[in-house]
C-alpha cells in the first residue's frame, strides 16, 4: 500500500498569495495516478487535478499540479476567498489511498 | 445532470448490520466504476471499497475486509454497501463516488454523504 504524506498540515496565507502544497508517496506512483481534491466544511470533496497535472472540468487555471514518481505539488497561484479549504492528494488504483490533508486557512 | 445520492445511514449498535445505497442518475451507470469513501468526524478521507463498471472486480480496504460487501444493481442504477459486524470505529460519513474509466481513475463526482453512527 502506498502511503501519502502531505505537508504542511496547515498553511496560513492571505488572499492573493501563492499556496504550495506537497504530497510525498512512500513508493513511486505508477502512471501519474495522482489526484488532488478540495473539501470545504460540510461538503463532499471536489476533484481538482487528475493524472498529476490535468485540471478537472470547471477548475480555475489558478490551480495547477505537478510532479512525478514520489513527489507531487499542488499550487494555487493567487488565493481567492473561496479557496480556503482542506486539500487531499490521492493515488488511485488498488488500494486507493489518500493523504491526511492540508488545511489552507486565512492568515 | 450527474447525481449520486446516498441513503441508509443512521444510528446502530455495535455488532449489527446496515446497508447503504447510492442511487445514480444523469449518466450511463453501467460504464463507470463506483467507490465508497468514508470520513470519520473531524478526520480525513479513507477509501473503503470499489467495484468495477461491470462488477468483475471488487476491492476492499484492509480495515473493512470480511465485514463490508460492495455490489451494484444495474437495473436500479444503484450501488450498495452491506455493512456487517459494525464497530464504533466505523462511525463516519460515507460518500459514494464514480470514476469515468470503469474503475481505475480519479473520482470525478461525489454524493453528499450519509452518516453512520455506531454506538451503544
Amino acid at each position: 500500500e502506498i502511503v501519502l504524506t502531505q505537508s504542511p498540515g496547515t498553511l496560513s496565507l492571505s488572499p492573493g498569495e501563492r499556496a504550495t502544497l506537497s504530497c510525498r508517496a512512500s513508493q513511486s506512483v505508477a502512471g501519474y495516478y495522482l489526484a488532488w481534491y478540495q473539501q470545504k466544511p460540510g461538503q463532499a470533496p471536489r476533484l481538482l487535478i487528475y493524472g498529476a497535472s490535468s485540471r478537472a472540468t470547471g477548475v480555475p487555471d489558478r490551480f495547477s499540479g505537478s510532479g512525478s514518481g514520489t513527489d507531487f505539488t499542488l499550487t494555487i497561484s493567487r488565493l481567492e476567498p473561496e479557496d480556503f479549504a482542506v486539500y487531499y492528494c490521492q493515488q488511485y488504483g488498488s488500494p486507493w489511498t489518500f493523504g491526511q490533508g492540508t488545511k489552507v486557512e486565512i492568515k | 445532470q450527474v447525481q449520486l445520492v446516498e441513503s441508509g445511514g443512521g444510528v446502530v449498535q455495535p455488532g449489527t448490520s446496515l446497508r447503504l445505497s447510492c442511487a445514480a442518475s444523469g449518466f450511463n451507470f453501467s460504464t463507470y466504476g463506483t467507490h465508497w469513501v468514508r470520513q470519520a468526524p473531524g478526520k480525513g478521507l479513507e477509501w473503503v471499497a470499489s467495484i468495477w463498471f461491470d462488477g468483475s472486480k471488487k476491492y476492499y480496504a484492509n480495515s473493512v475486509k470480511g465485514r463490508l460487501t460492495i455490489f451494484r444493481d444495474l437495473s436500479k442504477n444503484t450501488m450498495y454497501l452491506q455493512m456487517n459486524s459494525l464497530r464504533a470505529e466505523d462511525t463516519a460519513v460515507f460518500y459514494c463516488a464514480r470514476d469515468p474509466c470503469g474503475g481505475d481513475c480519479a473520482f470525478d463526482y461525489w454524493g453528499q454523504g450519509t452518516l453512520v453512527t455506531v454506538s451503544s
